[in-house]
């Protein structure tokens, strides 16, 4: 049973690219979350989403930060015109419904812009 | 709104001495409260977590962790330190509500002095 897949674990960008940042939850699981990762700090929640549907996304910066999760496919994370500030490990991780808290997450994606 | 902090950044023990990593937490409903484990380039692992019932939770490798609500603390012991313990550990805080939103503390990164 495989767990959560991230791709790419590296990711390097020049400023004012794009980012994607692909996620594939666990089987049978249909909640994903995104964090962000910034050294000496802790995880930051970004978005939570299912299927087709955005549920909570208090933590996306409002400009270039958008998140998806479609009916078939993986979730992705998209990052426009990035900028430095957005160098950090993104972490997505899925869960079961009903299974409070319990997350599974995936080895996350290091995007570095340079 | 809910928020977590972790008393010292960085802990460092001796290889079967005591592991003590402090959290607390702030909620404005009964919490549910958990540690997460992070080896170096890897995504996250529960280690163990607080809903209800029993206040005293064991985990996976030998931790367990108290709820201790009049403190509103959960914090993580070992009795016996392994070189393999060391590892970034994340406590967290999540309000039962139509989602599972898990909100992370900063972390304390354990070193472990054979």
């Amino acid at each position: 049973n495989a767990g959560v897949m991230q791709n790419p674990r590296h990711l390097v960008r020049r400023r004012g690219q794009e980012a994607r940042l692909r996620c594939s939850p666990m089987k049978g699981h249909s909640h994903v979350y995104w964090y962000r990762q910034l050294p000496e700090e802790g995880l930051k929640f970004m978005v939570y989403l299912q299927k087709e549907n955005i549920i909570d996304e208090s933590g996306m910066p409002k400009e270039r930060f958008s998140a998806e999760f479609p009916k078939e496919g993986p979730s992705i994370l998209r990052i426009q015109q990035v900028v430095r500030g957005d160098s950090a490990a993104y972490f997505c991780a899925s869960s079961p419904q009903g299974d409070v808290g319990k997350l599974f997450f995936g080895s996350g994606t290091q995007l570095s812009v340079l | 709104a809910q928020s977590v902090t972790q008393l010292g950044s960085h802990v460092s023990v001796s290889e079967g001495a005591l592991v003590l990593l402090r959290c607390n937490y702030s909620s404005s409903v009964p919490p549910y409260l958990f540690w997460y484990v992070q080896y170096p380039n890897q995504g996250l692992q529960l280690l163990l977590k607080y809903t209800t019932g029993a206040t005293l939770v064991k985990g996976i490798n030998g931790f367990e962790a108290e709820f201790k609500k009049s403190e509103t603390s959960f914090h993580l012991t070992k009795p016996s330190a392994h070189m393999s313990d060391a590892a970034e550990y994340f406590c967290a805080v999540s309000e039962k509500t139509s989602y599972d939103k898990v909100i992370f503390g900063p972390g304390t990164s354990l070193s472990v002095i054979p």
